[in-house]
């Protein structure tokens, strides 16, 4: 166990939806960050926080947002969802702030997203 | 800019073979490197840490700066080493630091 809680851990929902997945980072982790996993891109990096602040942004849609609040937890929010949006979406935690990664990443067990 | 690579998408070795994950990065500055492993699409857990030295599950992995490489390598693979391995590179790119992973490479070990 990681320490990095994330629900649902499956959600299905139809196309043109909004859904709201959740992230608990590691006690005492600052840093959260969001990546996407599907079959044919890979791990796609989505974007960090840090202690509630935004740090970093990959390759997230204009369609996707996230925040994260003052107990650490963040929320990744997925709108206007279209097929290709199925994916398993991580979340993972670290101790480092600006350093970002530099003790490794503490990975959750993913959201299984399906958009039927 | 950053970059890492792991130019095999599988590798498919028997069980008892050496098996050498191939991993390549560009950055311009002190990278730091890591591996992790995913079974079965489950969560991505961390294998090796170059910055540790250490050997988990049998793995090591030597940064070669001249080379831009961090293979992990191991010499005699087991059935339950079968999982997706990801290479990635932790190092500064606009202002912040980003942890940047490679494609993924599957390792089917067969009995």
């Amino acid at each position: 166990d990681s320490g990095v809680t994330q629900t649902p851990k499956h959600l299905i929902t139809a196309t043109g939806q909004r859904v709201t997945l959740r992230c608990s980072p590691r006690s005492g982790d600052l840093s959260v960050y969001w990546y996407q996993q599907s079959l044919d891109q890979g791990l796609q990096f989505l974007i960090q926080y840090y202690n509630g602040e935004e740090r970093a942004k990959g390759n997230i849609l204009e369609r996707f947002s996230a925040q994260q609040f003052p107990d650490l937890h963040s929320e990744l929010n997925l709108s206007s969802l279209e097929l290709g949006d199925s994916a398993l979406y991580f979340c993972a935690s670290s101790v480092a702030g600006d350093r970002g990664a530099g003790g490794g990443l503490f990975f959750g067990s993913g959201t299984q997203l399906s958009v039927l | 800019a950053q970059r890492v690579t792991q130019p095999e998408k599988l590798l498919s070795v028997f069980k008892g073979a050496p098996v050498e994950l191939k991993c390549n990065y560009s950055y311009s500055g002190s990278p730091e490197l890591f591996w992790y492993v995913q079974y079965s699409r489950q969560r991505l857990q961390l294998l090796l840490r170059h910055i540790s030295r250490e050997s988990i599950k049998g793995f090591t992995a030597d940064l070669n700066k001249g080379e831009t490489s961090f293979h992990l390598k191991k010499p005699f693979a087991q059935e339950e080493d079968s999982a997706m391995y990801y290479c990635a590179l932790s190092g500064f790119s606009g202002g912040y630091n980003k942890l940047i992973f490679g494609a993924g490479t599957r390792l089917a070990v067969h009995p």
